[in-house]
């Protein structure tokens, strides 16, 4: 069956710099988005992406964040300076259209 | 999108019990979806239910929606171990962004 795929799985990062989360969304989906889960609290959406560009962004989405679909089959979220507040779960979904929205497994991020 | 609200908060019940929760939402929607998060990982789809509806079966999963009362309940049959995980609702109206609550924390005591 497929599935989204996220890589990596884990991210260790200094503060300041700068990190690339990877996401391959199911083939045929049109539809893309990024939540992300600080522990312990909800699930908060950042981002949703259609027809290569941002349809919609959150508050938490400021300029330090962007997203990129720079080839048919990945889907980036980047992070060009983080903050020790940026620590979280990120997850990618994709749908294909029908509502439904498929979660990757997620990347756990760690700012120190 | 709009936030649902579960309820209850937590749920712990015998393996092989059933369980059930439930959602309510406060405006109009095309579809309600739940889904499921085992501990730190992601968020698995079960099941979407469309506004025109009543009751939805997959496995051992059955949902219902109450437009009327803007609810939805999820059943899950015969419990397992496996099925210990929360379980949060989504109202939507189309392919837009999902609104995650608190969810139900349900677990399952072998």
């Amino acid at each position: 069956e497929p599935e989204v795929t996220q890589t990596p799985s884990h991210q260790v990062t200094q503060m300041g710099q700068e990190v690339i989360l990877r996401c391959v969304p199911i083939s045929n989906h049109l539809y893309f988005y990024w939540y992300r889960q600080i522990l312990g609290q909800k699930v908060e959406f950042l981002v949703s992406f259609y027809n290569n560009e941002i349809s919609e962004k959150s508050e938490i989405f400021d300029d330090q964040f962007s997203v990129e679909r720079p080839d048919g089959s990945n889907f980036t979220l980047k992070i060009r300076s983080t903050k020790l507040e940026d620590s979280a779960m990120y997850f990618c979904a994709s749908s294909g259209g029908r509502n439904e929205q498929f979660f990757g497994p997620g990347t756990r991020l760690t700012v120190l | 999108s709009q936030q649902g609200e579960e309820d209850p908060q937590a749920l712990s019940i015998q393996e092989g019990e059933n369980a059930t929760m439930n959602c309510s939402y406060k405006t109009s929607i095309n579809n309600l979806q739940w889904y499921r998060q085992n501990s730190g990982r992601g968020l698995v789809h079960l099941i979407l239910i469309r506004s025109n509806e009543r009751e939805k079966h997959s496995g051992r999963l059955r949902v219902t929606l109450d437009t009327s009362k803007k609810s939805s309940s999820l059943l899950i049959t015969a419990s397992r171990a496996a099925d210990t995980a929360s379980y949060f609702c989504a109202p939507g109206v189309g392919n837009e962004k999902l609104t995650f609550g608190t969810g139900t924390r349900l677990t399952i005591i072998p």
